[in-house]
């Protein structure tokens, strides 16, 4: 079992949806991050947390560190949201190294 | 705004040559990181720097693989001889110190042929 996974692997929506992509992970962390990497390879960091919830625009970001498991929200969709969706945790004991879920690849149609 | 630079964008090589991958990483930050991702999969860390010295390269394949960062700038790294298995994307990072958030730059695409 991976340290960190992610749901859906793939998520295809119409512009204007709510996206709710989750993440769950098995060991302690000093901290969740979640990435944006879009077809070019390119890796753009959108949040890091701890605890609590963090909003960007039209993004927003949630921790439940005793559920193990945060969410990634995004209201009012848009077609230029269409990227894959990167969990990371970096491990209480192993400093800043980020393990990586799989991502879940999002599909935004107009 | 400050960015991660890479190079080459792109790199086809056959197996059994060698090849180098570089990385600038934005000015200041102390903390530098080379993944890999392999098609479909999230990215695998690879070597992580502070400054000139390597402070995790447990998952480096050493055999073939190569990093360095000698004055604890730009960094450099190195696959020889390429195997098939290669194939993939690799990431630099970068971060003012470790366990903030990383800056990462546009990937090197490996294929070996």
């Amino acid at each position: 079992k991976n340290e960190v996974e992610q749901s859906p692997q793939n998520l295809t929506a119409q512009e204007g949806e709510f996206i709710t992509i989750n993440c769950s992970y098995s060991v302690g962390i000093s901290a969740l991050h979640w990435l944006q990497q879009h077809p070019g390879g390119g890796i753009v960091s959108l949040f890091m947390l701890s605890s609590g919830k963090k909003k960007h625009g039209r993004l927003i970001a949630t921790i439940n560190i005793q559920e193990k498991h945060s969410s990634l929200h995004i209201t009012a969709s848009h077609p230029r949201d269409s990227a894959v969706y990167i969990c990371a945790v970096g491990g209480e004991t192993s400093g800043s190294r980020l393990t990586f879920g799989e991502g879940t690849q999002l599909t935004v149609n107009p | 705004e400050a960015e991660v630079a890479q190079s080459p964008r792109y790199k086809i090589t056959e197996k059994s040559q060698a090849v180098a991958f570089w990385c600038d990483p934005i000015s200041g930050h102390a903390t530098l990181y080379w993944y890999r991702q392999i098609l479909g999969q999230g990215p695998e860390l690879l070597v992580q720097f502070q400054d000139e010295s390597v402070v995790d390269d447990s998952q480096l394949p050493k055999d073939r693989f190569s990093a360095e960062r000698l004055k604890g700038v730009d960094s450099t790294l190195k696959i020889q001889p390429a195997e098939l298995g290669d194939s993939a994307m690799y990431l630099c990072a970068s971060s003012l110190v470790p366990s903030v958030t990383q800056y990462f730059g546009p990937g090197t695409r490996l294929l070996v042929l």
